[in-house]
């Protein structure tokens, strides 16, 4: 099964900064979703871009796809130190609703 | 709250004994999920359940057992396990055919000794 897989794994910055990571797949996909998870919590939805669509923004938060480098990206711009998680790309393939997760990028915000 | 619900938040047992974890959904989502999280490793799904059948089994060991007896709970029974199954266990739902997002719970952090 097809994962995203999340660049770079940790990142530490200061308040006020962006924040971006990246993530690749490696088949077709229906959509790619983003996740955050705070430590050891569940995780919770913040955006989903579909196939067709090349960007999308929610609040603070814009992202990128690219299907022909099967690339997307995440940024988090003027991040707070509430945004400290672990963020996660998840791939939906056609035909199932199925979710393969990548293994996530730990962010750090300093106050 | 998210809307899915699962309980116990932490649970230690035995190798010899038997558990199970509940999960409740609140949504009217007519599919749900359990996921296994262990440290350094991506999510690892384990059963999918669309409608209350199971349409997908990970290759999960016997010893995990699923049980969904409507579209709003999912139980994973849980008997013999071994020291490397101790790991965050999250149950998640959606809605098929929307395509939308999971909603997650807040997991249960499993320990085995």
């Amino acid at each position: 099964s097809q994962q995203g897989e999340e660049d770079p794994q940790a990142l530490s910055i200061q308040e006020g900064e962006n924040a971006t990571m990246n993530c690749s797949y490696k088949t077709s996909i229906n959509n790619l979703q983003w996740y955050r998870q705070n430590s050891g919590r569940g995780l919770v939805h913040l955006i989903l871009i579909r196939s067709n669509e090349r960007e999308k923004h929610s609040g603070r938060l814009r992202v990128t796809l690219d299907t022909s480098k099967k690339s997307s990206s995440l940024l988090i711009t003027a991040s707070r130190a509430a945004d400290t998680a672990s963020y996660f790309c998840a791939t939906a393939s056609y035909g199932n609703n199925r979710l393969a997760f990548g293994k996530g990028n730990q962010v750090v915000v300093i106050p | 709250e998210t809307g899915v619900t699962q309980t116990p938040r932490h649970l230690v047992m035995g190798m010899t004994n038997k558990k199970s974890l509940k999960c409740e959904q609140h949504l009217g989502h007519n599919a749900m999920y359990w996921y296994k999280q262990s440290a350094k490793k991506p999510l690892e799904l384990m059963f999918v359940y669309n409608f209350k059948e199971q349409t997908e089994n990970n290759s999960v060991p016997s010893r995990f057992s699923p049980e969904c007896p409507n579209s709003s709970h999912l139980f994973l029974h849980l008997h013999t396990l071994q020291p490397e199954d101790s790991a965050l266990y999250l149950c998640a739902s959606s809605q098929v055919g929307q395509g939308d997002g999971y909603t997650f719970g807040s997991g249960t952090r499993l320990t085995v000794v």
